[in-house]
């Protein structure tokens, strides 16, 4: 069985700062995918960042970047030089080949002037 | 990216009412449509899987008889809510796949049951 988890319901970072946001994540499937979505308070999920477990490399696009450490069965996101429309619940997803997507708890975010 | 749009955004109904709600991949084909709920303050959570042309997968504890899912078409997925109740509010999302390839999420629906 796929687990994600995210320990910190709540984050806050000041304007212009960068912030780690924490995600764990358990399978015993030996292909999967990791995700990032922004949820403002829209509702819409928005999508950030993918990192494969295959993948050599961190990903990153733009302001974020994914620190995977794949011994420890990590992914967390970093958001850098913070602006105030970064506030918003941030979710990590796992996914395995023909299986559906989790997520975490999620993690509210808010970016302080 | 892929669109994927849902009707209607939201939608207020009376205790004991059905409300239908519609999932619509809109630039591609989806062969596999995901339906998740997602409580005030809370993560989203699966409720049902559902495969072009075949019944859908319900998670445990999601009652397959009051969330009705039907995959009729390569475009289109609906979820009725049967005799809706007011513990039935909450924000639904609809996702879609093309084989296994990525997920593209709908903007949601927001159900609100008086």
């Amino acid at each position: 069985a796929q687990k994600i988890t995210q320990t910190q319901p709540g984050m806050f970072v000041q304007e212009k700062e960068a912030v780690t946001l924490d995600c764990t994540y358990d399978t015993s499937d030996p292909s999967y995918g990791l995700f990032w979505y922004k949820q403002p308070s829209s509702g819409e999920m928005i999508f950030l960042i993918y990192q494969g477990s295959y993948d050599q490399q961190n990903a990153t696009e733009g302001r974020y970047s994914l620190n995977f450490q794949k011994a420890r069965k990590s992914a967390n996101l970093v958001i850098s030089a913070s602006q105030l429309g970064d506030s918003a619940m941030y979710f990590c997803a796992m996914r395995s080949p023909n299986n559906d997507m989790r997520f975490g708890a999620g993690t509210r975010l808010t970016v302080k002037p | 990216g892929a669109v994927v749009s849902q009707h209607p955004s939201w939608v207020i109904c009376k205790s004991g009412t059905s409300v239908k709600i519609e999932c619509r991949s809109l630039d591609f084909q989806a062969t596999t449509m995901f339906w998740y709920r997602q409580f005030p303050k809370q993560s989203l959570m699966l409720m049902a899987t559902s495969n072009e042309g075949s019944k859908a997968t319900y998670e445990q504890g999601v009652e397959k008889d009051k969330f009705l899912i039907n995959h009729a078409s390569l475009t289109l997925s609906t979820l009725t809510v049967t005799s809706a109740h007011p513990e039935d509010s909450s924000f639904y999302i609809c996702s879609a796949r093309w084989e296994d390839y990525e997920q593209y999420f709908g903007p949601g629906t927001r159900l609100t049951v008086t």
